[in-house]
């Protein structure tokens, strides 16, 4: 079983600043997937990066895909409240049997303070 | 409006009476999912089923069971739920596993 691990486990911080949050594991993976989650929520989908070294935006938010493909990294500029959730990594890493099997880290829980 | 329901949305209940949680997607997906969420422990799955009538036992199946007779459907099924299983359970359904997944909106089970 693949492992990922996201670190920081928690992170508060003032509306306003910048943070990073980090997804790390020694498995390769042919694409990861990020998603934020809402209390009282599921998961929902941010974005997949498929390449080694991919970098992708979505308005404040820098997604970016290590370029051994092991590793990946969310950046929030100028935080906002509404960013505050439960950001989820998942790497897709092919099996033995030839499907592909998706794996989740254990988060990072982010406050944004107003 | 495409989307994942699970039913039903909380429950509390008591050590060894059955259960169903029904989860049903209106996306047309072959694969769907269920998975577990516990703190520190982040999300575990327990079942999944590639398509109609196919299931498999993910991470953490035991004490639980699927079927897959239509494809919209994917229900969860306790016979004879513990303590143990109380936590936070999310359906997921997607085209396939390794790429996007829609998650329900969660299930949360209290076995006393």
């Amino acid at each position: 079983t693949q492992l990922l691990e996201q670190s920081p486990q928690f992170l508060s911080i003032q509306e306003g600043e910048n943070l990073t949050v980090y997804c790390n594991s020694s498995s390769v993976f042919s694409s990861l997937q990020w998603y934020r989650q809402e209390p009282g929520e599921g998961p929902v989908l941010l974005v997949t990066v498929v390449t080694g070294g991919e970098v992708k935006k979505l308005k404040r938010l820098t997604f970016q895909f290590g370029d051994a493909r092991k590793d990946s990294s969310l950046h929030i500029t100028a935080a906002q409240p509404g960013d505050t959730g439960l950001y989820l990594c998942a790497g897709a890493a092919e099996t033995n049997f030839g499907n592909e099997k998706l794996t989740f880290g254990t988060g990072t829980r982010l406050t944004i303070i107003p | 409006e495409a989307q994942v329901t699970q039913n039903p949305r909380y429950l509390i209940t008591v050590t060894g009476k059955k259960l169903t949680v029904t989860c049903s997607q209106n996306m047309n997906h072959e694969y769907m999912s269920w998975y577990r969420q516990d703190p520190g422990l982040g999300l575990r799955q327990i079942y999944y089923s590639m398509n109609v009538e196919v299931t498999d036992k993910g991470d953490v199946p035991e004490g639980y069971k699927v079927s897959r007779k239509e494809k919209r459907n994917f229900p969860l099924i306790l016979e004879s739920p513990s303590p143990n299983q109380t936590s936070l359970y999310f359906c997921a359904s997607g085209f396939q596993e390794g790429l996007a997944q829609h998650f329900g909106d969660g299930t949360r089970l209290s076995i006393l």
